[in-house]
């Protein structure tokens, strides 16, 4: 069973391109999960969904990120116009439905903003 | 989701017991009790969680209090490659959707030779 699967491990952008990341839940996981972690910072909840579905997506920035769970496919975490700012490792976490239940993370994707 | 406080930092010595500390003295009863790592640049990585019971895997033992406001989680016999940052997180479950993790600060172990 393979693990929490994000791509790109690093991704390189210029200022105001966007920026997509993905992330493949593990096998019979429908609730993924997106923080960020700045350098020297601890990690952030950005997002939670379910497929098809926001649940909560109270940590996300107001503006330029999206995030989708399609019913195919994996979870995309969408920056558009990126900024120096942007430039952190992000991760994916996916959980299976039952209650009490532990999250397993991906590797992340490093994204620098140059 | 309640707060949890760790210390900052923590040194042991390799081959003996790492035993760090939490408080989470707002727990509710529907709140569960989490252990992550993280290894440096690494996705965090689930060590064990429990409600109220001590619980016991094949990374470590989670030793929860009576009165469920403090934890601690023993790493039996550290290795080097247990360095890591040691997440305490107390996280709810309700109507069957599982919340999100709430990370803190966290404790940086180091495992010295």
């Amino acid at each position: 069973n393979a693990g929490v699967m994000q791509n790109p491990r690093h991704l390189v952008r210029r200022r105001g391109q966007e920026a997509r990341l993905r992330c493949s839940p593990m096998k019979g996981h429908s609730h993924v999960y997106w923080y960020r972690q700045l350098p020297e910072e601890g990690l952030k909840f950005m997002v939670y969904l379910q497929k098809e579905n926001i649940i909560d997506e109270s940590g996300m920035p107001k503006e330029r990120f999206s995030a989708e769970f399609p019913k195919e496919g994996p979870s995309i975490l969408r920056i558009q116009q990126v900024v120096r700012g942007d430039s952190a490792a992000y991760f994916c976490a996916s959980s299976p439905r039952t209650p009490n239940t532990e999250a397993f993370f991906g590797q992340g994707t490093r994204l620098t903003v140059v | 989701d309640a707060k949890t406080t760790q210390p900052p930092s923590m040194d042991c010595a390799e081959g003996r017991a790492a035993n760090l500390p939490c408080n989470h003295s707002t727990i509710s009863g529907n709140e569960y009790v989490y252990w992550y790592r993280q290894i440096h640049s690494q996705g965090p990585q689930y060590i064990i969680h429990g409600l109220k019971n001590n619980e016991t895997n094949e990374m470590a033992s989670l030793i929860i209090t009576e009165d469920r406001k403090s934890s601690t989680l023993i790493l039996p016999h550290a290795t080097l490659r247990d360095t890591a940052v040691y997440y305490c997180i107390v996280r709810v479950f309700s109507s069957g959707s599982a919340r999100q993790l709430t990370f803190g600060s966290g404790t940086q172990l180091t495992v010295l030779p």
